[in-house]
């Protein structure tokens, strides 16, 4: 079955960097995009970003564009957001999501805070 | 940027009775392919969500028949026929049309 497992969440200092994995299992790793959603506590849900399965093609929400980067390495089977200059209002759980966004990851929590 | 609109924010129905939520859009969701990109969600406390609706009217597999999706252009309801006690959570629209862009939610709660 599809498996997206999200790793690389923490404390980040505000300005900082931070790199979050999303390690996908169980479908054809290239034939689907991967979103990037979040939601900062006890509020609703983001659509953050989304790298289309030619690997070329990424799109970013307005409040990440220029500061975050998505990526992924097809020989581990693992997608990456990089998220550079950081903010507090970055402060969020960030959820991977295969493309049609029937299937999730539990999240990881990126908490910025000086 | 197209803003997506739901309401009412919270909700309180008695069990057994049914439940209506609106999401309206800032522009059409009519896509170039004649498609509506329009899904609903489920979200549990401590979970992650769950796709209910994709396209408008079309349930996920496992979905039960208590829930329908309608709607056109810019306006789109989420029924649930008679709400069981495992409806309760926040409930999301998101547009794939426009790019993506959820609405702010709906929290059901059982009355």
């Amino acid at each position: 079955q599809v498996q997206l497992v999200e790793s690389g969440g923490g404390v980040v200092q505000p300005g900082g960097s931070l790199r979050v994995s999303c390690a996908a299992s169980g479908f054809t790793f290239t034939n689907y995009g991967i979103h990037w959603v979040r939601q900062a506590p006890g509020k609703g849900l983001e659509w953050v970003a989304f790298f289309r399965s030619d690997a070329i093609n990424a799109f970013y929400a307005d409040s990440v564009e220029g500061r975050f980067t998505v990526s992924r390495d097809t020989s581990k089977t693992t997608h990456f957001l990089q998220m550079d200059s950081l903010r507090t209002e970055d402060t969020a759980v960030y959820f991977c999501v295969r493309e049609y966004f029937q299937d999730w990851g539990q999240g990881t929590l990126v908490t910025v805070s000086s | 940027d197209v803003v997506v609109t739901q309401s009412p924010l919270s909700l309180a129905v008695t069990l057994g009775q049914p439940a209506s939520i609106s999401c309206r859009s800032s522009q059409s969701l009519v896509n170039y392919d004649g498609n509506t990109y329009l899904d609903w969600f489920h979200q549990r406390p401590g979970q992650s969500p769950r796709r209910l609706i994709y396209r408008v009217s079309n349930r996920d597999a496992g979905v039960p028949d208590r829930f329908s999706g309608s709607g056109s252009g810019t306006d789109f309801t989420l029924k649930i026929s008679r709400v069981e006690a495992e409806d309760v959570g926040v409930y999301y629209c998101l547009q794939g049309t426009h790019l993506y862009s959820f609405g702010q939610g709906t929290k059901l709660e059982i009355k």
